[in-house]
């Protein structure tokens, strides 16, 4: 399996413009996260998915903040309008419903606003 | 919600020397604690954890103790190698939910 997949790898964009970062989770798996990595506030859940439907959000920072999972293998995290404090390494993991909590994180994406 | 703090924030030793990464938290109802370890330009990856019904679990090289009582939980790696170098996380939560509270990470270079 090639693991969980992100594009882009790095993303530099100017205050104002949409970002959109994708993810493709690993195939079988029902839960996808997504989280944000900065070295003020270390690594912190955003939202997660179950069989595609958003379950908790509650750590999406703000209204320009959007996630989608149109499919299972597939999701976008969006910001809009986004700001330089926005900078910072995105993760997307995923794991199987079983009941095991292992979550396999892709490699990110490194998001500089200016 | 939940505070994880851990400590050492760096953390030098030489090869073959033990390591110990120390993280505290404050939620007495988490009931699992994770140890991520984190390669530059990669994803975490889940080395060891641990749920509250044990007071330790060891896989090879490395061990993770908790202590319910006192709310802490540590992460023991001997024999250490170069490719221990890595940044490590600790987190707590509840086992079997999906909302995982982070410590600040702890950089461990392993000096050959």
């Amino acid at each position: 399996d090639a693991g969980v997949i992100q594009s882009p790898r790095h993303e530099v964009t100017e205050m104002g413009q949409e970002v959109t970062l994708r993810c493709k989770p690993i195939s079988g798996h029902d839960y996808l996260f997504w989280y944000r990595q900065t070295m003020m506030r270390g690594l912190e859940l955003l939202i997660y998915f179950n069989n595609n439907v958003p379950i908790d959000d509650s750590g999406m920072p703000e209204d320009r903040f959007s996630a989608k999972m149109p499919n299972a293998s597939f999701s976008t995290l969006k910001i809009q309008p986004s700001e330089p404090r926005d900078s910072a390494v995105y993760f997307c993991a995923s794991r199987t419903g079983n009941v095991d909590n292992e979550q396999f994180f892709g490699p990110g994406t490194r998001l500089t606003v200016l | 919600g939940e505070n994880v703090e851990q400590h050492p924030s760096t953390l030098s030793v030489q090869e073959g020397d033990s390591a110990v990464i120390k993280c505290t938290y404050s939620d007495s109802a988490s009931n699992y604690f994770p140890w991520y370890k984190q390669e530059l330009g990669k994803g975490p990856q889940l080395i060891i954890d641990i749920r509250s019904n044990v007071g330790e679990k060891k896989d090879q090289r490395i061990a993770v103790t908790l202590n319910k009582t006192a709310k802490h939980f540590s992460l023991h790696i001997t024999e250490t190698q170069p490719e221990d170098s890595a940044v490590y996380f600790c987190a707590a939560g509840l086992y079997n939910f999906n909302k995982f509270y982070f410590g600040s990470g702890t950089k461990l270079n392993v000096k050959p």
